[in-house]
């Protein structure tokens, strides 16, 4: 199917590690994605996994892929009140033969100070 | 800054008209991508141009159209328009593969 599923929303406090997880159904997936979205503003590419790596690290996220669950999972360290947006995770196919994404609905995390 | 630029940001019309999204990719970028989001649709793939030739259609209506043009911008039409195509509609490039950058979106807004 074209699902890619995450829970909706995540509230953590600040300075706590935050975990946002995906899992997606196509196992041809190249490459997975996370997305920041801020209110009224356009999608910030944060990182991207290509589909034989396990894990990815960036300063304060890291980027865990189980191919086996089809599970993705997105942590970020020092949660900061900045980081308060919408999380996408997403997919490209190699079945698709183009770079389309498909997206997952969308986590809300909300960080408390 | 992603180096994607859309333009209007915002656009204010009524039923029936029709209106068109331009968006300039990044430098170099060959493929441009257009997507729409709505509340009640989330993020929606709408159609893929690489260097001036169509790639991929994904859920685009037949009102709606795109092009991409020698110097690579993009242009997204709509027509016919109502009230359940307000939404945002994003651009974004890419030049290589795992890499794809969005512009700042066009919120529409069909009263």
């Amino acid at each position: 199917g074209e699902d890619v599923e995450q829970s909706l929303f995540l509230s953590v406090r600040e300075g706590d590690s935050s975990v946002i997880n995906c899992t997606y159904t196509d196992s041809s997936s190249t490459y997975l994605y996370w997305y920041k979205q801020e209110p009224g503003a356009g999608l910030q590419l944060l990182t991207y996994i290509f589909s034989n790596m396990d894990m990815k690290q960036d300063q304060r996220l890291t980027v865990l892929l189980n191919k086996k669950d089809k599970h993705l999972s997105l942590r970020i360290a020092d949660t900061q009140t900045g980081d308060s947006a919408i999380y996408f995770c997403a997919e490209s196919r190699s079945s698709s033969n183009t770079g389309k994404l498909i997206f997952g609905q969308g986590t809300t995390l909300q960080v408390k100070p | 800054d992603s180096g994607v630029t859309q333009t209007p940001k915002h656009l204010i019309t009524a039923t029936g008209q029709r209106v068109t999204l331009r968006c300039s990719p990044r430098s170099g970028d060959l493929s441009v991508y257009w997507y729409q989001q709505s509340l009640d649709q989330g993020l929606q793939f709408l159609i893929q141009y690489y260097n001036g030739e169509e790639r991929a259609k994904g859920n685009i209506l037949e009102r709606f159209s795109a092009q991409q043009f020698p110097d690579l911008h993009s242009e997204l039409n709509l027509s016919s328009l109502e009230l359940g195509d307000s939404a945002l509609y994003f651009c974004a490039s890419s030049a290589l593969p795992g890499e794809q950058y969005f512009g700042p979106g066009t919120r529409l807004t069909v009263t």
